[in-house]
């Protein structure tokens, strides 16, 4: 089983539709972060978490917002999808020593198409 | 404005060493340097992380200068397998920082036969 989870794979959906992405970690990391990536913007950070009380905006969190239920889950939601929300959308986690917030573990990506 | 740059694409051939390199001029003290590879349809995998000097592990160097300016990537005796887009990402997250993470917008390399 992969350490880092994310589901569903693909997704289409209409514009105006609520949607979550999940993910789950098996690394036993604390932290953990949800990115989008699109051609030519390259990777940009929209939520991140260091533990299951916190909750940070990353530099692109508008229209975006974030669950962490438990240790090893943290969900993505888009409230109302627009088409500019059509990205690949990477979790990721790091742990806490010295250096880890810096060395994640991603997963393998939700493909995310809002017509 | 902080920004990270490096070369769109490099090619190279099996057997050879590989320098990619990422400037960084607006680094900031507390910031790390931290390389991925990512393949199509994968999320990115670590390569590599330093603060200063030279860090080297079982598949990568990274060269930082003294100003950390600048870092370069070496991968030595680069397959076919190394094919792919490799990240430089410069930033931090702590608190107390201007918490900010900068991604370079990626270096496609392509190893040839």
């Amino acid at each position: 089983d992969a350490d880092v989870t994310q589901t569903p794979r693909n997704r289409i959906t209409k514009t105006g539709k609520r949607i979550m992405l999940e993910c789950s970690q098996t690394k036993g990391h604390d932290r953990m972060y949800w990115y989008r990536q699109d051609p030519g913007l390259g990777l940009r950070l929209i939520y991140y978490s260091f533990d299951v009380k916190d909750i940070n905006k990353g530099e692109i969190s508008d229209g975006y917002s974030v669950s962490r239920q438990a240790q090893a889950k943290f969900s993505l939601s888009l409230e109302s999808a627009i088409p500019n929300q059509t990205a690949l959308y990477f979790c990721a986690t790091s742990d806490s020593s010295g250096t880890g917030d810096y060395g994640y573990t991603f997963g393998s990506g939700t493909r995310l198409t809002v017509v | 404005l902080a920004k990270t740059t490096q070369p769109i694409s490099m090619d190279s051939y099996e057997g050879q060493e590989v320098n990619i390199t990422c400037s960084h001029n607006n680094i900031a003290t507390n910031d790390y340097i931290t390389w991925y590879q990512q393949f199509p349809s994968q999320g990115p995998r670590f390569i590599i992380q330093g603060y200063k000097t030279k860090v080297t592990n079982e598949v990568a160097s990274l060269f930082i200068p003294a100003d950390r300016k600048s870092s370069t990537l070496s991968l030595p005796r680069v397959s076919l397998s190394d094919t792919a887009v490799y990240y430089c990402l410069v930033g931090s997250l702590r608190a107390g920082n201007n918490r900010k993470l900068i991604w370079g917008l990626g270096t496609s390399l392509a190893v040839n036969p």
